[in-house]
């Protein structure tokens, strides 16, 4: 109940199309929603957050959408680019004060020039 | 702003050995997690402190051990390494103060146990 499942594993996008990475929850005392980017050789860097009482939020080219009935939540990259190439990772928390983040296993997006 | 600092950036050790690792927190941050990630992971919730004290713990045996000191910084001790250890250890501050859900993670500490 404590996973956090993330699909697809890898992802390669076109300069310009849509990047789409989904996860899926269990357990229903999560709360918080975040996305994460990590570069090769570098810690992960906060993207986008959502809580469970909206079903979409946006940021720039940044886009996540939440489907609290499915228990499911994506991560939508707009107009994808190069510089977008990274490995993302989907998180969750509960809210019983302590923020333990539980993550997915990552999706390793490329996006081609 | 400075954001959250860790030292070494690398190490390597030796099976057997004992390991420290720091980190800084982001300005205004009260409280540090600890991750674990693996090659290829995600990362794994290794430990928090708050106000001093250990107040959550993941599935990481005692070997893994924690300070936090009146700054606000952290160390993370790892005793009697295991070849499994060698991993990117992550530092993650976040603000109870400030009641935010949002934890930002340094650069990492890359271990290497041979």
């Amino acid at each position: 109940q404590q996973q956090v499942k993330q699909s697809p594993q890898s992802l390669i996008v076109q300069k310009g199309g849509i990047s789409i990475i989904n996860c899926a929850y269990e357990n229903t005392a999560f709360d918080y929603f975040p996305w994460y980017q990590q570069f090769p050789g570098k810690g992960p860097a906060l993207l986008i957050a959502i809580r469970p009482d909206v079903s979409e939020k946006k940021e720039g080219r940044f886009t996540i959408s939440f489907n609290k009935s499915a228990k499911q939540f994506s991560l939508h990259i707009m107009d994808s680019q190069p510089g977008d190439s990274a490995t993302y990772f989907c998180a969750a928390s509960m809210n019983t004060g302590f923020q333990k983040l539980v993550f997915g296993t990552g999706t390793r997006l490329l996006v081609s020039p | 702003d400075a954001g959250v600092t860790q030292s070494p950036t690398h190490l390597i050790k030796t099976r057997g050995q004992q390991v420290t690792l720091r980190c800084s927190p982001k300005s205004g941050h009260d409280t540090v997690s600890w991750y674990q990630q693996a090659l290829g992971q995600g990362p794994q919730f290794i430990f928090q402190y708050y106000e001093e004290e250990e107040r959550q713990r993941g599935n990481f045996p005692d070997r893994f051990s924690g300070h936090q000191f009146p700054n606000y910084s952290s160390e993370l001790n790892v005793n009697a390494l295991l070849l499994g250890d060698s991993a990117l250890y992550l530092c993650a501050s976040s603000s109870e103060l400030k009641g935010s859900y949002e934890q930002y993670f340094g650069p990492g500490t890359r271990l290497t146990v041979t």
